[in-house]
This record gives structure tokens, C-alpha cells and sequence, in this order.
């Protein structure tokens, strides 16, 4: 069974950092691209980065450039989201899931809140 | 960017009858389109891929069609199950995705 566990989300102040993991189960996770989706409370759902199998390619959505990087640990099978430079508008639930690579998320995780508040 | 746009915001639809939720690209996608159903409190769900193609395990129910910018989610009848959010997301730009801002569908 496909599991994905994600921890280490939390209240920051602005300008701080933070850093989400997420452990997978139940697949070959070297396999597969690897995504992070946020939700703002009450809102829709937004990509927010993906890394190919071997990590040797990260894309991110414009809003977070230069401020989160992804990473992922293939002994470990677990993928990884540096949070710098938080600002209130990164408060979201964060939501690990796995990438087909044909573009679908097939398996998600439960997700982990990030509260950027003062 | 590629701007995706559902409608309505929300469905007001009763047990037993058909859903039918809109989604729009701003430009042509193909048909790399895919559906997904969120309940309250719940992750997404993967439920249409392909624009047509139903995902593992999602009943024969749900449908969808269409190409290019224009793609429709389809549930024939309407379990009490089914009431939920879905988003639809384009992943022609792949690597780079985008989400529509979801269809709330309830029960009337």
C-alpha cells in the first residue's frame, strides 16, 4: 500500500524558515517524480514544486523561486521542502504526493499545516 | 502561466441526478488534463487522467470528456459519496502544473 507521511510542519514568524519532510511507503521511490501542493485555509490547491527521481531536475512555481527548494533522500525514501523567506501568504496545508511523471498526482499524503503568523 | 478556470463555483444537485462541472484552459492543454475529488478534510483524489481515462478504483459513474481548453466532469448519479470539491489541473506544461480554483458541488 502506497503511504505518504508528512511531518515537521508548524507556527513560524514571517521571514522565518521551516522544513516539511515526507516519508513514502509501499513504492520503489527512486522510481518517480515526487510533488508538493499546498492548500491556503479555506482555498483552492496550488503546486508548488517537483524533483525528478534522481533529483538532477526541481522546478517550483513562480511565487516561491528563490525562497523554498526541494530535495529528496532515495535511501531514506523520503522528499524534503526548505521553507526560507516565509510570508503569511505561504500559510497552507502542505500536502506531499507522487508524480507520475505523465503529470498526475496519484497518492497523496494526509498534509501538514504551516501557520506564518507574528 | 496557463490559467485554468472552473464552473460554476458552486452545484447545487440532488441524489440520484447528473453533475456536470465545467473546466476551462487559456490556452490549448490537450487532453493532459486531470480531475480530482476532495472531501473535507481529506487529500485529494486522483479520478480522471487524460481527460477521459478513470483512474484505479474510481467507479464508472464519473466521466470525463473534451480537449484542447474545454473539459467536462461527468457523475451520472449521484451518490451521497460523491458530494465534495473537485479541481481540475493541467499538466500539458509538464514539468510546471496548474489547478482550476474547484467546483463545490452539494446536495440540493
Amino acid at each position: 500500500e502506497v503511504q505518504l507521511v508528512e511531518s515537521g510542519g508548524g507556527l513560524v514568524q514571517p521571514g522565518g524558515s521551516l522544513r516539511l519532510s515526507c516519508a513514502a511507503s509501499g513504492f520503489t521511490f527512486s522510481s518517480y517524480w515526487m510533488s508538493w501542493v499546498r492548500q491556503a485555509p479555506g482555498k483552492g490547491l496550488e503546486w508548488v514544486a517537483n524533483i525528478k527521481q534522481d533529483g538532477s531536475e526541481k522546478y517550483y512555481v513562480d511565487s516561491v523561486k528563490g525562497r523554498f527548494t526541494i530535495s529528496r533522500d532515495n535511501a531514506k525514501n523520503s522528499l524534503y521542502l526548505q521553507m526560507n523567506s516565509l510570508r503569511a501568504e505561504d500559510t497552507a496545508v502542505y500536502y506531499c504526493a507522487r508524480d507520475t511523471a505523465a503529470g498526475t498526482l496519484d497518492y497523496w499524503g494526509q498534509g501538514t499545516l504551516v501557520t506564518v503568523s507574528s | 502561466e496557463i490559467v485554468m478556470t472552473q464552473s460554476p463555483a458552486t452545484l447545487s444537485v440532488s441524489p440520484g441526478e447528473r453533475a456536470t462541472l465545467s473546466c476551462r484552459a487559456s490556452q490549448s492543454v490537450s487532453s493532459n488534463l486531470a480531475w480530482y475529488q476532495q472531501k473535507p478534510g481529506q487529500a485529494p483524489r486522483l479520478l480522471i487522467y487524460g481527460a477521459s481515462t478513470r483512474a484505479t478504483g474510481i467507479p464508472a459513474r464519473f466521466s470525463g470528456s473534451g480537449s484542447g481548453t474545454e473539459f467536462t466532469l461527468t457523475i451520472s448519479s449521484l451518490q451521497s459519496e460523491d458530494f465534495a470539491v473537485y479541481y481540475c489541473q493541467q499538466y500539458n506544461n509538464w514539468p510546471l502544473y496548474t489547478f482550476g480554483q474547484g467546483t463545490k458541488l452539494e446536495i440540493k
